[in-house]
C-alpha cells in the first residue's frame, strides 16, 4: 500500500539552523497539502499545491517558510533560521482530482528545535 | 477558527455504537460537514462528509439535523482500533478548494 510518505520522520535541530522536509504524495494525486500540528491541537493548514502551482498560503506561513513542488510530484518544505516555536509535527496530505474532498495524510515529520 | 464545537472526550464500550456529537450552529448553506480521525502517532484519516442528507459508508454513518446546526457521527460497532481523536470540520463546498480547519476534536476511548 503506497500511501503518502514523509522524510525524515524525526528531526532535531538547533535554533537558527535550516531544515528541509520532503513529502511524496500518492501516485496521480495532483493536490498536495502541508499542515502543522502542535501538541494537543488539531492540524493547521499551511499551504497547498495543485500540480506544481502553489494555490494558497496560510498567514501561518511566515517568510522563513518556503514550500516547493517543482515537477508536480514530491514537495519540499523548508524552514530557515528555525525557532523553538517551530517545534511541531509537519503533516503532508494529497488528494486526487476525482475526489478532492478526501485528503490522505502521511505519518508526519516531527521537528524539535533546541 | 474552527466553526464547530465538540466534547473534549468520550468513552465507549467495545462492540457498542459510538455516537460523537458536533455543533455547527453558524453553518452556511454551502458548507459541508466533514469528519476525520487521528489515531495516535498517525496522520488524520478521512471518514465521511455530507451536506444535509444522512450519509453512510463502510466506516461510519453521518446524521445531520434538519436545521443543519448539529450532526452526529456514528461508529456502529466500536472496536479498540477506533480509539482516536475525531474531528468535525465545516468546509465550503466539496471540491477541496478550501483548506480543512481542524479544531481540538473529541478524544474517543473505546474500552474493552
Amino acid at each position: 500500500d503506497t500511501g503518502v510518505s514523509q522524510d525524515p520522520r524525526h528531526k532535531i535541530t538547533k535554533r537558527g539552523q535550516n531544515v528541509t522536509f520532503r513529502c511524496d504524495p500518492i501516485s496521480e494525486h495532483n493536490r498536495l497539502y502541508w499542515y502543522r500540528q502542535t501538541l494537543g491541537q488539531g492540524p493547521e493548514f499551511l499551504t497547498y499545491f495543485q500540480n506544481e502551482a502553489q494555490l494558497e498560503k496560510s498567514r501561518l506561513l511566515s517568510d522563513r517558510f518556503s514550500a516547493e513542488r517543482p515537477k508536480g510530484s514530491f514537495s519540499t518544505l523548508e524552514i530557515q533560521r528555525t525557532e523553538q516555536g517551530d517545534s511541531a509535527m509537519y503533516l503532508c496530505a494529497s488528494s486526487h482530482k476525482d475526489r478532492y474532498n478526501e485528503q490522505f495524510f502521511g505519518p508526519g515529520t516531527r521537528l524539535t528545535v533546541l | 477558527d474552527a466553526k464547530t464545537t465538540q466534547p473534549p472526550s468520550m468513552d465507549c464500550a467495545e462492540g457498542r455504537a459510538a455516537n460523537l456529537p458536533c455543533n455547527h450552529s453558524t453553518i452556511s448553506g454551502n458548507e459541508y460537514v466533514y469528519w476525520y480521525r487521528q489515531i495516535h502517532s498517525q496522520g488524520p484519516q478521512y471518514i465521511i462528509h455530507g451536506l444535509k442528507n444522512n450519509e453512510t459508508n463502510e466506516m461510519a454513518s453521518l446524521i445531520i439535523t434538519e436545521d443543519r446546526k448539529s450532526s452526529t457521527l456514528i461508529l456502529p460497532h466500536a472496536t479498540l482500533r477506533d480509539t482516536a481523536v475525531y474531528y468535525c470540520i465545516v468546509r465550503v463546498g466539496d471540491s477541496g478548494n478550501t483548506p480543512l480547519v481542524f479544531g481540538k476534536g473529541t478524544r474517543l476511548s473505546v474500552i474493552a
